[in-house]
């Protein structure tokens, strides 16, 4: 199994600052990764997919990057909206696995 | 408009069994393969089961392999998971979700059900 890991595990951050989440797999996933956002009581919500394409209606300001075992996802000014919880996932192999999630709080 | 409903959860005693439901509207839910995805309480996601569009593959996360099936109904736009021998720790939220693209599996899951809460408790 591809074990995902993120961190930081909580970011703390101010309105308009940039973010980074790292996201690391234990072997590589090529480009076959996604970022999802949650908010409490909430579905996840398709932000990035094959590692840096945006999903549909995804604002400008998120951004993904890497490729086989190293990616990260670069918020460049948060906005009060995006503090939630985020996840990366792998889907080059089974079975699917999910990173543990990172949370970014407001400083 | 694209949606998904879970349905069917519940309070439920360990060794027990639950039917989730999933009812699909907007697309074309016999060309898509669909997942269940499940967060139990305060943790991450964990990847359940996948169906291919017509039915043809199932894959299970090893921790619930031969005690949950995975189903689907294309005439009803509706799928299953059928939950055997329930546990403590199969409580959580459990959500299905839809691959990205028609006719192909191993993709993103680019829309999520609101999900439906499974608690297995005494």
């Amino acid at each position: 199994e591809v074990v995902m890991t993120q961190s930081p595990a909580t970011l703390s951050v101010s309105p308009g600052e940039r973010a980074t989440l790292s996201c690391r797999a234990s072997q590589s996933v090529s480009n076959n990764l996604a970022w999802y956002q949650q908010k409490p009581v909430q579905a996840p919500r398709l932000l990035i997919y094959g590692a840096s394409t945006r999903a549909t209606g995804v604002p400008a300001r998120f951004s993904g990057g890497g490729s086989g075992t190293e990616f990260t996802l670069t918020i460049s000014s948060l906005q009060s909206e995006d503090f939630a919880v985020y996840y990366c996932q792998q889907y080059s192999k089974w079975p699917l696995t999910f990173g543990g999630g990172t949370k970014v709080e407001i400083k | 408009q694209v949606q998904l409903a879970e349905s069917g959860g519940g309070v439920v005693q360990p060794g027990r069994s639950l039917r989730l439901s999933c009812a699909a509207s907007g697309f074309t839910f016999s060309s898509y393969v669909m997942h269940w995805v499940r967060q139990a309480p305060g943790k991450g996601l964990e990847w359940v089961a996948v169906i291919w569009y017509d039915g043809s593959n199932k894959y299970y996360a090893d921790s619930v392999k031969g005690r949950f099936t995975i189903s689907r109904d294309n005439s009803k736009n509706t799928l299953y998971l059928q939950m055997n021998s329930l546990r403590a720790e199969d409580t959580a939220v459990y959500y299905c979700a839809r691959n990205s693209r028609a006719y192909t599996y191993g993709d993103e899951f680019d829309i999520w059900g609101q999900g439906t809460i499974v608690t297995v408790s005494s």
